[in-house]
């Protein structure tokens, strides 16, 4: 079955840094990956996804995620971080079946000034 | 804007009491899913409805039912709610394309059970 792993479950940054968000993932077959960011008491918002194509993926608010095959990877970066940025944010790979998404266990982001 | 809806956003039941969330969407989607988000935890899939085909994963306990009337609406009965079911209950709606479904997400609706 088709897993991610989020590397760090807290990541504490000032405004205005640099951020990279770790995750690998594990699969026999091609894989759709994509990544969510929710902020407290709400739903899931997509970042972005890579499905094919070109391995760097752009989304919304500036983010955005490469995917490296050969290291099983999909690190979600942004270039200078805001206080708004604070949100847990979680990894997720499409499963065999194309329905269910399996989430890692997600990173929380903290932005502070 | 075409959305998923849900309702309450914030549910309170006693021990035992059923309970039923609803949720709805504008998207005109053909998979709707309902996920159970503990704290602090990844969401995890109960079940998901492809059209009117009902698929429930394994190891999602019975007391957890859904329904779906329509394309539009779907929702969760929960039949004895025990205090571990207390969660953010999180519904979502995909179009099947090329092989992969993209997932919006609703707002959630937090349930308390006393």
């Amino acid at each position: 079955a088709q897993s991610v792993t989020q590397l760090d479950s807290q990541v504490p940054v000032f405004e205005e840094a640099p951020v990279e968000l770790r995750c690998n993932y594990s699969s026999s077959v091609s894989v759709y990956l994509f990544w969510y960011v929710q902020y407290p008491n709400q739903g899931l918002q997509l970042l972005l996804k890579y499905l094919s194509g070109s391995t760097l993926v752009k989304g919304i608010n500036g983010f955005e995620a490469e995917f490296n095959k050969s290291q099983t990877s999909f690190h979600l970066r942004k270039p200078s971080v805001h206080i708004s940025d604070t949100a847990e944010y979680f990894c997720a790979v499409s499963d065999d079946s194309g329905y269910a998404l399996n989430f890692g266990k997600g990173t929380s982001l903290l932005v502070t000034p | 804007d075409a959305m998923v809806i849900q309702n309450p956003r914030y549910q309170v039941t006693q021990f035992g009491k059923p309970v039923t969330l609803s949720c709805s969407q504008t998207l005109n989607h053909n998979v709707m899913y309902w996920y159970q988000q503990k704290s602090s935890q990844a969401p995890k899939l109960l079940f998901h409805y492809y059209d009117k085909d009902f698929n429930n994963e394994a190891d999602t306990p019975d007391n957890f039912q859904s329904r779906r009337p329509n394309t539009s609406f779907c929702f969760l009965d929960i039949r004895s709610p025990g205090l571990g079911d207390a969660a953010m209950y999180l519904c979502a709606t995909s179009r099947e394309e090329r092989g992969y479904n993209e997932q919006f997400f609703g707002p959630g609706t937090r349930l308390t059970v006393l």
